[in-house]
This record gives structure tokens, sequence and C-alpha cells, in this order.
């Protein structure tokens, strides 16, 4: 059965950036047709959609965090990486990697069909 | 930016009641696009309805949605202890995908 899971650093400093990798495993990913996305929940707060990363590559960013993300992907499709700059307190959280699901065999980015557990990241110095 | 809002942010219920979770949204979500989801401490998150009203799979048909427009219904008819967790709405009818603040089920 196919898992995701978040990996990377816990404590990241002010003004640093945030890096986090999430792998893909136990099945097959079908790297030709789905499309994969981050999500975050700041502590006692709800979730954020931060980006979606296209099979074709291409991404789509939330305009909020849109100067400061990066989400890109190995051309394998096992594993794919979201990176954020300049960090704050407000981006304490924990970071959720997600799989967008397929409707009738089209795959398309609107829910979020299978999820990884999620790391909690703590801006401070 | 359409921004969801969910209520009640509590809900008190005793196992084998019915729970009634509302998502309001603050402008049309097209065709129904708007997915359900579960999360509990520890785990990952559930996907549990999609499309307003479509089960995802593996989900028990005590789990029900409905709705259209800018109002949507989650409805679990009878809980099960298994159910006590908080529920998040989400709408991919814009570009910026955006969720709910959640609705907590807790244990009357």
């Amino acid at each position: 059965q196919l898992q995701l899971q978040e990996s990377g650093p816990g404590l990241v400093k002010p003004s640093e950036t945030l890096s986090l990798t999430c792998s893909v495993s136990g099945g097959s990913p079908s790297p030709n047709s789905h499309h994969w996305g981050w999500v975050r929940q700041p502590p006692g707060k709800g979730l954020e959609w931060i980006g979606t990363l296209y099979h074709s590559g291409n991404t789509n960013y939330n305009p909020s965090l849109k100067s400061r993300v990066t989400i890109s992907g190995e051309t394998s499709k096992t594993r794919f990486s979201l990176k954020l700059t300049s960090v704050t307190a407000a981006d304490t959280a924990v970071y959720y990697c997600a799989r967008h699901g397929c409707v009738n065999g089209v795959c398309y980015t609107w829910y979020f069909d299978l999820w990884g557990r999620g790391t909690l990241v703590t801006v401070s110095s | 930016e359409i921004v969801l809002t969910q209520s009640p942010g509590t809900l008190s219920l005793s196992p084998g009641e019915r729970a009634t979770l509302s998502c309001r949204a603050s402008q049309s979500v097209s065709s129904g696009f708007l997915a359900w989801y579960q999360l509990k401490p520890g785990q990952t998150p559930r996907l549990l309805i999609y499309g307003a009203s479509s089960r995802a799979t593996g989900v028990p048909d005590r789990f029900s949605g409905s709705g259209s427009g800018t109002d949507f219904t989650l409805t679990i008819s009878r809980l099960e202890p298994a159910d006590f967790a908080v529920y998040y709405c989400q709408q991919y009818s814009s570009s910026v995908r955006t969720f709910g603040q959640g609705t907590k089920v807790e244990i009357k």
C-alpha cells in the first residue's frame, strides 16, 4: 500500500530556509498520473494549502506563500520536496505531504486522497 | 480566495448519536467541489467525502455529505468511538485551495 513519509529538520532558525522531503513508498506512485502537494497546520489552527506539484513538473502555489515557496520533485516521482525561505515563528507548523486524487482514471489537483503523518517544524533561535 | 467557515467549533455527543457538521463558503463553490477530511492525533489525515457527496474508498456509509452553492453538511449517522476526531472541509472550486478551521467532535 502506498505510503507517504515526510522528513527533514524539526527545528529551523528564523530567517533560514525550511527544507522537507516527502518519500513515496510501498507501491506504484503512478508517476505519470498523480499530482502531489504540501499542506501545513500551525499549532491550534486549521489546515493551509501550501502548493501543488503537477506530474508534469509545473507548480501552483498559495499566493500568501508564493514568494517564499519552491516545490520540486524527482523524475522518478518517488520523492518530492518543499523549500520555504526566510521563515519566521509564524511558519511553525505540522507539515504534511499529500497526493491529489483521481476520478475515473483522470487525475486532478482537487482534493487529497492520501496523506503522510506530518512532521512538526518549529522555527526558533 | 474562498473562505470556509465551519460550525460548530466543537460538538459534544455520545456514541450512537447523530453528528451534523456545517461548512459555509464565502462564495459559491462550483460543481460541488468540496471535500471533507478526518484528522486524529498521530494518524494520517483521511479523506472522507469528495464532490460534496461522494464517499471515498473504504469510508463507512454512516458518513454522508450533502449541500451545494455555499452551504455544505457532513453527517455521521451514528457515532462510533473511532469517529471522535476533528473534521475539516476543503474547497477546490478556486485555484487557491482553502480549508475550514475545523470542527472537533468530542465524547460527551
